[in-house]
């Protein structure tokens, strides 16, 4: 069955360090990735995706990820946080399932900035 | 619509009473998702929809808990005898079926007392 998995259920890093946040797949083929945010009393938003191509995808407000199919993973990284990054990120994939695609979200990652 | 659209945007309702939960997600997204996210929690699984069918309802917690789609737009979540541990934020998500990105409204809060 497909799956994903955030190994940290939450980070703490100081306000400009730099920050990376794992995850893990488990997919037959080549998934579909996101990556979501929710900030403190707010929706998600879709930070970036990955559908095809360069595996370095850029998305807002400074964050990127990489997919490495050979480790399963698609972690998101930024070089300087800001305190107002502070916030829950998801990660997900998109598989196919009976009848059509399926949205599988990881259990989230709790980030705390520190000044 | 312009986004997808949940409502009540708060619910408070008496343990037992049974509650309906509305989502109205962006024309065209054949795909629908209900999730849950308790305070402190992690988004939960309850339940997707494609059309008007559910391929998967292995997230529902229990029978006291049903969904429904009609017509390939809204959706509406029912619990049953609600008991204080369902208490959480509902949200709802749509996307089209093949592009897969999913669009999240704003929850609903159901407080059971």
């Amino acid at each position: 069955a497909q799956s994903v998995t955030q190994p940290d259920i939450h980070i703490t890093v100081s306000e400009g360090a730099s920050l990376e946040l794992r995850c893990n797949y488990s997919y037959g083929a080549t998934p579909y990735l996101f990556w979501y945010v929710q900030s403190p009393g707010q929706g998600l938003q879709l930070l970036l995706k990955y559908f095809s191509g360069d595996t370095l995808v850029q998305g807002i407000k400074g964050f990127e990820a990489e997919f490495k199919r050979s480790q399963s993973s698609f972690n998101l990284r930024k070089p300087s946080v800001h305190w107002s990054d502070a916030a829950e990120y998801f990660c997900a994939v998109v598989s196919w399932d009976t009848g059509g695609f399926k949205t599988i979200f990881g259990a989230g990652t709790r980030l705390f900035v520190k000044a | 619509g312009a986004g997808v659209s949940q409502s009540p945007s708060n619910k408070v309702t008496e343990k037992g009473k049974d509650v309906e939960l509305r989502c109205d997600p962006i024309s065209g997204h054949t795909a629908l998702y209900w999730y849950r996210q308790s305070l402190g929690q992690g988004l939960e699984f309850l339940i997707y929809f494609q059309g008007n069918s559910a391929p998967d309802k292995s997230g529902l917690p229990s029978d006291r808990f049903s969904a429904e789609r009609t017509g390939g737009s809204v959706s509406t979540l029912t619990i049953q005898r609600t008991q204080q541990e369902d208490s959480a934020v509902y949200l709802c998500a749509s996307s089209l079926a093949v592009e897969g990105e999913a669009f999240f409204g704003q929850g609903t809060r159901l407080t059971v007392v």
